[in-house]
């Protein structure tokens, strides 16, 4: 059974980047598509972007374009987020999930989650 | 982006006793042409990331107790907890996943026991 496997927690300041990692192992990853979801402490699930690794054009969440980045690396079954420009507002826990099927034409529920990373924005 | 929309907020059940939480979609999220819903529900206990109970409306996951059931097509869709367990307690959430970018989520909604 896959598993993605997510960098650990970020402290930053206003203003700076990060950049979150996740490894997926024990299936398949190039297939299947990936997003990115954040959730702020006490609020919901916000879908931030997606991509599909074997074809590498990503989706963003109109909020995020221009400060978000994500990409995957097929050869080693990683995707990676970088968003710039932080504010305390994406403090936030930021998981990578995977759609529960190989690209079809038409996305699908998520199945697969990452165990989150804590992003802490702060002065 | 398609709204959803979850009610209540929040809801006490007592042990046993049925838990109902319904979710709207501003739009259809019905695929008439292979007639299915794409509607997920979600649970996600404290310090957890959510975990997928029901896809397409109506299909539970692989071992999610059959307790949890999904109901509804188009734009109401229905989530009944049948004798509700105390590890039940979570937050549920909704999500279209037919209109991208974006996938949407319902806000959430808390399940307590009374």
């Amino acid at each position: 059974q896959v598993q993605l496997v997510q960098s650990g927690a970020e402290v930053k300041k206003p203003g700076s980047s990060v950049r979150v990692s996740c490894k997926a192992s024990g299936g398949n990853f190039k297939s299947y598509p990936i997003s990115w979801v954040r959730q702020a402490p006490g609020q919901g699930l916000e879908w931030m972007a997606g991509i599909i690794p074997i074809f590498g054009t990503p989706h963003y969440a109109q909020k995020f374009q221009g400060r978000l980045t994500i990409a995957a690396d097929e050869s080693a079954g990683t995707a990676y987020m970088e968003m710039s420009s932080l504010t305390s507002e994406d403090t936030a826990t930021y998981y990578c999930v995977r759609e529960s099927s190989p690209w079809t034409g038409s996305h699908e529920p998520f199945d697969v989650w990452g165990q989150g990373t804590m992003v802490i924005v702060s002065s | 982006d398609v709204v959803m929309t979850q009610s209540p907020d929040s809801l006490a059940v007592s042990l046993g006793e049925r838990a109902t939480i319904n979710c709207k979609s501003s739009q259809s999220v019905l695929y008439s042409s292979k007639n299915r819903n794409y509607l997920a529900w979600y649970q996600q206990k404290p310090g957890q990331p959510p975990k997928l109970l029901i896809s397409w409306a109506s299909t539970r996951e692989a071992g999610v107790p059959d307790r949890f059931s999904g109901s509804g097509s188009g734009t109401d869709f229905t989530l009944t907890i049948s004798n509700l367990q105390a590890e039940d307690v979570a937050v549920y959430y909704c999500q279209q996943y037919y209109y991208f970018p974006p996938v949407t989520f319902g806000q959430g909604t808390k399940l307590e026991i009374k």
